[in-house]
């Protein structure tokens, strides 16, 4: 069973508008959570990365939140532009060892 | 550009050759990571190298793949014997491990290559 649960699989919303993305993930203990965007075709690229630590991150036009006590962390992107269609990826890191736990993505479809 | 580079980006070829995807990894990071990523997935680990060291592979690194980092810097990614399993995009990244952020163990800050992307037909 994979450790990080992403939702919803898919969205499509309206430019301008805001939208949030979910990850549940049951890695314990973990050292750090990150989000990266990944375009079609591209590596992905980070957006944010918290520590256990950390409630909050925030990049630009998005904001990152972590709860460790329900394992749950959230990608909320403010005023959506069509350049942030693409798969948004949630990566848990173990506290020890190397091996990240990827999420399945949540692809992003802004619509004009 | 020093960032992750890989080559080449898309390589396409019949079932049974063999194909090698080199990786650039950011020149004073330590530590490459090789993974493999199909539509609609997340990436799935396929091996790491600290230095020249390969310190794991994945289970799914059947023994037709073999990675190398023989200096340390650059890798190579080899498949022999291709089949059509095979096809789908694979990500190279490098950190430079202890990572600099708080939180015991980091694995450090991952940065991806743009991937090199595998047809077999």
């Amino acid at each position: 069973k994979n450790q990080v649960e992403q939702s919803p699989q898919s969205l499509i919303i309206l430019e301008g508008k805001n939208c949030t993305l979910q990850c549940n993930y049951t890695v314990s203990p973990f050292s750090n959570l990150r989000w990266y965007k990944q375009d079609t075709g591209r590596g992905p690229v980070s957006l944010t990365i918290m520590t256990f630590s950390e409630n909050t991150k925030s990049n630009g036009r998005y904001t990152a939140t972590l709860d460790a006590d329900t394992k749950q962390s959230s990608l909320h992107i403010t005023a959506s532009q069509l350049s942030d269609s693409a798969s948004y990826i949630c990566v848990v890191s173990p506290r020890s060892g190397y091996a990240l736990n990827f999420g399945k993505g949540t692809s992003l479809l802004v619509t004009p | 550009d020093t960032g992750v580079s890989q080559d080449p980006r898309h390589k396409i070829t019949k079932r049974g050759q063999n194909v090698t995807f080199r990786c650039d990894p950011i020149s004073e990071h330590n530590r490459l990571y090789w993974y493999r990523q199909t539509l609609g997935q997340g990436p799935e680990f396929l091996t790491y190298f600290q230095n020249e060291a390969q310190l794991e592979k994945s289970r799914l690194l059947s023994d037709r793949f073999s990675a190398e980092r023989p200096k340390g810097s650059f890798s190579t990614l080899e498949i022999q014997r291709t089949e059509q399993g095979d096809s789908a995009m694979y990500l190279c990244a490098s950190s430079l491990y202890p990572g600099v952020e708080r939180g015991a163990s980091s694995t450090g800050e991952l940065f991806f290559g743009e991937g090199s992307r595998l047809t077999v037909l």
